[in-house]
């Protein structure tokens, strides 16, 4: 089994601040996504990659493969993107996930 | 966004009974599943599906049986409900093709079992 670790668990922004979140897994994978979830809601691929980096407006996702590390930015957090963010990678034909990372901006 | 959606969306039920949850997708997709979300234990895998009628245990598999006998739909039966299984469950699919491709999940059902 992937074991698929996420820091911090918990993070709080003033809005405007850089958030980064970390993910780190232990077997190679073929592609890793980036899930976000609002509160009470439903969860939503934000990124899906295997290499590289990708941007989506103020969101940003990297990923080192050699590392087994990936990152997700946050740039000018608004208080809209508070959510719980969470790390998956491929695993075989399933999805591992890890713990989620709850992030709240303050406006 | 895929045409993924789940029902009922909430329930009520009473210990002992059974339940059924309903997962249906528009996009013929080849690969569906069944997860459950716990405080303190994240998304856990409780069944999955890579093709009408062919489905195997995830994770957290006991107390819960599946079936598709469709493309687009997939069913999750608590066989007899226990207040363990008052949970947030959520379906997800995805495209046949190994471990590239994006994953789209339902809403969520919210069930109490007391």
């Amino acid at each position: 089994k992937n074991e698929v670790e996420q820091s911090p668990q918990n993070l709080t922004a003033q809005e405007g601040e850089f958030i980064t979140i970390n993910c780190s897994y232990s077997v190679g994978i073929s592609a890793l996504h980036w899930l976000q979830q609002h509160p009470g809601g439903g969860i939503v691929s934000l990124f899906m990659l295997s290499s590289g980096k990708k941007k989506h407006g103020r969101l940003i996702a990297t990923i080192n493969i050699q590392e087994k590390h990936s990152s997700l930015h946050i740039t000018a957090s608004h208080p809209r993107d508070s959510a719980v963010y969470i790390c998956a990678v491929w695993d075989d034909y399933k999805l591992s996930f890890g713990a989620g990372t709850t992030v709240t901006v303050r406006a | 966004d895929a045409g993924i959606t789940q029902s009922p969306r909430h329930k009520v039920t009473e210990t002992g009974t059974p339940v059924t949850l309903r997962c249906h997708q528009t996009e013929n997709h080849r690969y569906m599943y069944w997860y459950r979300q716990d405080p303190g234990h994240g998304l856990r895998l409780i069944h999955y599906s890579y093709g009408v009628k062919d489905t195997d245990k995830g994770e957290v598999s006991d107390g819960y049986s599946v079936s598709r006998s469709k493309t687009e739909d997939f069913l999750l039966t608590l066989e007899s409900a226990t207040s363990s299984q008052t949970s947030v469950y959520f379906c997800a699919s995805r495209t046949s093709g190994k471990g590239r491709n994006t994953i789209y999940f339902g809403e969520g059902s919210w069930l109490t079992v007391v």
